[in-house]
């Protein structure tokens, strides 16, 4: 079975602040990693996705990968109230395109 | 850009019916595409991956007789609901992966309630 483990939260930050949002896999073999943002009652929407160990910036948003340790994360500097949402970490593994997500974090931010 | 539309966005049925939900990649080819169902507060559950031309790759529990999934074209899929019970009522979200990028791209979904 392969799983996708988040922390449901709800993380909380003020604004102005970084929220780290955090994302574990099971699958050793997974090549691409993706991070969703769904507002509720809403479908997700790419944020941003990452295939290789390290950082990836776009905008106030940082991904982070590490293989070895099976872990992905999502930074969000200047966190907006506009940011609250639940955010999904999906991984793809190596046998097709199908997607896993995790069952998402809730984050809030406070002004 | 790679945006992707569902119709209807919402659907309320009686009982006993079928209902059919489209999904199209406007502005790319979509090889695959993918079903979702989600219920509330709950994530995304993989229901198939659709690939244009052929036969439906239907996930674990998924009755391939009750969610009919046609692809027949690179811009096309459609899943309809046989037979409809209420506990068949959630959010259904189709996703398009672009042949060129592993990214999927969402639609916005389709809430079908069931009475």
């Amino acid at each position: 079975q392969k799983e996708v483990e988040q922390n449901s939260g709800p993380l909380s930050v003020p604004e102005g602040a970084i929220a780290s949002l955090n994302c574990t896999y099971s699958d050793r073999g997974s090549q691409s990693f993706f991070w969703y943002r769904q507002y509720s009652g809403k479908s997700p929407e790419l944020i941003m996705f990452i295939y290789s160990n390290g950082d990836k910036e776009d905008g106030r948003f940082t991904a982070q990968l590490n293989k070895a340790s099976q872990y992905v994360s999502l930074l969000i500097r200047d966190s907006q109230p506009s940011d609250s949402a639940t955010y999904l970490c999906a991984v793809e593994g190596e046998s097709g395109y199908a997607l896993n997500f995790g069952k998402g974090t809730s984050l809030l931010v406070t002004p | 850009g790679a945006v992707v539309s569902q119709h209807p966005s919402r659907v309320i049925c009686k009982s006993g019916t079928s209902v059919k939900i489209e999904c199209r990649s406007l502005d790319f080819q979509a090889t695959t595409m993918f079903w979702y169902r989600q219920f509330p507060k709950q994530s995304l559950m993989l229901m198939a991956t659709s690939n244009e031309g052929s036969k439906a790759t239907y996930e674990q529990g998924v009755e391939k007789d009750k969610f009919l999934i046609n692809h027949a074209s690179l811009t096309l899929s459609t899943l309809t609901v046989t037979s409809a019970h209420p506990e068949d009522s959630s959010f259904y979200i189709c996703s398009a992966r672009k042949s060129s990028y592993n990214e999927q791209f969402f639609g916005p979904g389709t809430r079908l309630t069931v009475l």
